[in-house]
C-alpha cells in the first residue's frame, strides 16, 4: 500500500529552537510537497520538490527551508522557530495517477 | 497565479440525500488537474476524485461525481445518497503544469440522521 509517513506526529518546541520535520515515501515518487494548515483554513503551500536537490518555493516559504538528499525523504526545517509557526504541517507525494497522497500531519506547537 | 475558491463555508443535509459543493478556479495554464479531497475529524486528508482539464466527461467514483463546466472554470462535487460518515471538510484543489497544487478554503459538510 502506498503511504506517506511523517515524523514526529506531535512536537512542542520553544521559540528560537530549531525544528526538523521529516517526511518519507517508499514509492520513488519524484514530486513532493510541504503544506501548513491553520485552524479553519485550507492548506498553504510552503515548498515543492521536483526531485533530489530540486526544490522550489511555494506561497509561504518565509521562515522555512527544505532538504531533499534522497528521493524518498523530504525534510522541512524551521531555523529559530517562531510562535506564529504553530500549525499542522502536511507532507504529500505526487502519485502516478496524478493525485497527491498526504501524510497524517505533524502538529507543531511553538511556545 | 492560481486561485481556487469555495464559496460555501458549510452545508447541512439529511442522510440519504444528494449534496453539491461548489468550486471555481483561476489559471492561465491550458492543461491542469482538478481534485477533491476530504479531511476527516481525525485530520486525515483523503483523495476522492480527479478531473483532467482536457476530458469532457465528468468523473465518477462510487457515490462521488463531478460537474465540470470548463467555460465557467467550475468543478462541483456531487455526493449522492449521503451517509453520516460523509460528514467532513471537503477541499477542492488544482494542480498546474509547474506541479504547484493550490487548495480552496474548504466546505464543512454535516450529514444529519
Amino acid at each position: 500500500d502506498m503511504k506517506v509517513t511523517q515524523m514526529p506526529r506531535y512536537l512542542i518546541k520553544r521559540m528560537g529552537e530549531n525544528v526538523l520535520l521529516e517526511c518519507g515515501q517508499d514509492m520513488s515518487h519524484e514530486t513532493m510537497y510541504w503544506y501548513r494548515q491553520d485552524p479553519g483554513l485550507g492548506l498553504q503551500l510552503i515548498y515543492i520538490s521536483y526531485d533530489v536537490d530540486s526544490n522550489s518555493e511555494g506561497d509561504i516559504p518565509k521562515g522555512y527551508r527544505v532538504s531533499r538528499k534522497k528521493r524518498e525523504h523530504f525534510s522541512l526545517i524551521l531555523d529559530s522557530a517562531k510562535t506564529n509557526q504553530t500549525s499542522v504541517y502536511f507532507c504529500a507525494s505526487l502519485t502516478y495517477n496524478q493525485a497527491p497522497l498526504f501524510g497524517e500531519g505533524t502538529r507543531l506547537s511553538v511556545l | 497565479a492560481q486561485k481556487v475558491t469555495q464559496t460555501q463555508t458549510s452545508i447541512s443535509v439529511m442522510e440519504k440525500t444528494t449534496v453539491t459543493m461548489d468550486c471555481v478556479y483561476e489559471t492561465q495554464d491550458s492543461s491542469y488537474f482538478l481534485f477533491w479531497y476530504k479531511q476527516t475529524a481525525s485530520g486525515e486528508i483523503v483523495f476522492l476524485i480527479r478531473q483532467d482539464s482536457y476530458k469532457k466527461e465528468n468523473a465518477t467514483v462510487g457515490h462521488y461525481s463531478l460537474n465540470f463546466q470548463k467555460p465557467k472554470s467550475s468543478i462541483g462535487l456531487i455526493i449522492t445518497a449521503t451517509q453520516i460518515e460523509d460528514s467532513a471538510v471537503y477541499f477542492c484543489a488544482m494542480r498546474v503544469n509547474t506541479g504547484k497544487l493550490t487548495f480552496g478554503d474548504g466546505t464543512v459538510l454535516t450529514v444529519k440522521p
